[in-house]
C-alpha cells in the first residue's frame, strides 16, 4: 500500500462526456503528479501540482485540465471524452516535488473506458 | 519525444537465472535513473535507483549500472525468481523548478519461468 488513493478504479462512459477522477496524496506529500497508461504505451505525464499550485505541464491535453485542493487532495478532470482517452490514469506523490531522487509513490490508477 | 526508451516488450528467464533489462535515454542533463515494478491491477512500485554521478548501485537481488557515455542503464536480477514476473519501467529524472520531473519508458514485461 503506497498511501496514496485514487478513485474510482473503474469507470466506463460514453464519448462526449465528462468524468473526474480523484486522487488523495500519501500523508505530508505536497507534490501530485497525473499520469496516463494507454495500451502498448509507457507512463505519460500529463501534469504536477504542489501545494495547490501548477508546477509543470506534460502531453495533457486542452479539454483536460485538474487541480488541487487546500486539503491537498487533487482532480483529474477529463471533457468531451474521446474513444482514445481510454487509459489508465495513475496519480503520483512525493515528498516536496520528488525528495533526493524523484521517487514518487503511485496510486493503484483509475481505468478509464469510453465506448 | 521519447527521452527514455526500452527496446523490449518483454523477456522470458528461467528461475535462478539472470535476468538483464536495459533502458536508453536521450538526455544528458538527467540527474537520477530509477526502475520501477508493476503488477497487474497495482500502480508502479519504486524498485531502485542509481544518481548519474555512480556507475553501479547494488540492493539485494536487484543491481543497477549506469554507463553515461552510452546513454545506457541496465537492471540485473540475480537469481530471478516468479515474484519478480511483472511490467518493469525505467525512468529517468532531472531536477528543475518544479522539483524532479519523471520520464518513463515504454516498459519491459519479464516472464520468470519454474
Amino acid at each position: 500500500d503506497s498511501g496514496v488513493t485514487q478513485t474510482p478504479k473503474h469507470l466506463i462512459t460514453a464519448t462526449g462526456q465528462r468524468v473526474t477522477l480523484r486522487c488523495s496524496p500519501r500523508s505530508g506529500d505536497l507534490s501530485v503528479y497525473w499520469y496516463q497508461q494507454s495500451l502498448d504505451q509507457g507512463l505519460q505525464f500529463l501534469i504536477q501540482y504542489y501545494n495547490g499550485e501548477e508546477r509543470a505541464k506534460g502531453n495533457i491535453l486542452e479539454r483536460f485540465s485538474a487541480q488541487q485542493f487546500p486539503d491537498l487532495h487533487s482532480e483529474l478532470n477529463l471533457s468531451s471524452l474521446e474513444l482514445g482517452d481510454s487509459a489508465l490514469y495513475f496519480c503520483a506523490s512525493s515528498v516536496r516535488g520528488g525528495g533526493n531522487t524523484g521517487e514518487l509513490f503511485f496510486g493503484e490508477g483509475s481505468r478509464l473506458t469510453v465506448l | 519525444d521519447q527521452q527514455v526508451k526500452q527496446n523490449s516488450p518483454s523477456l522470458s528467464v528461467q528461475e535462478g537465472r539472470i535476468s538483464i533489462l536495459n533502458c536508453d535515454y536521450t538526455n544528458s542533463m538527467f540527474d537520477y535513473f530509477l526502475w520501477y515494478k508493476k503488477y497487474p491491477a497495482e500502480g508502479p512500485t519504486f524498485l531502485i535507483s542509481i544518481s548519474s554521478i555512480k556507475d553501479k548501485n547494488e540492493d539485494g537481488r536487484f543491481t543497477v549500472f549506469l554507463n553515461k557515455s552510452a546513454k545506457h542503464l541496465s537492471l540485473h536480477i540475480v537469481p530471478s525468481q516468479p515474484g519478480d514476473s511483472a511490467v518493469y519501467f525505467c525512468a529517468a529524472s532531472r531536477y528543475s523548478n518544479s522539483g524532479y520531473a519523471l520520464n518513463f519508458g515504454k516498459g519491459t514485461s519479464l516472464l520468470v519461468t519454474p
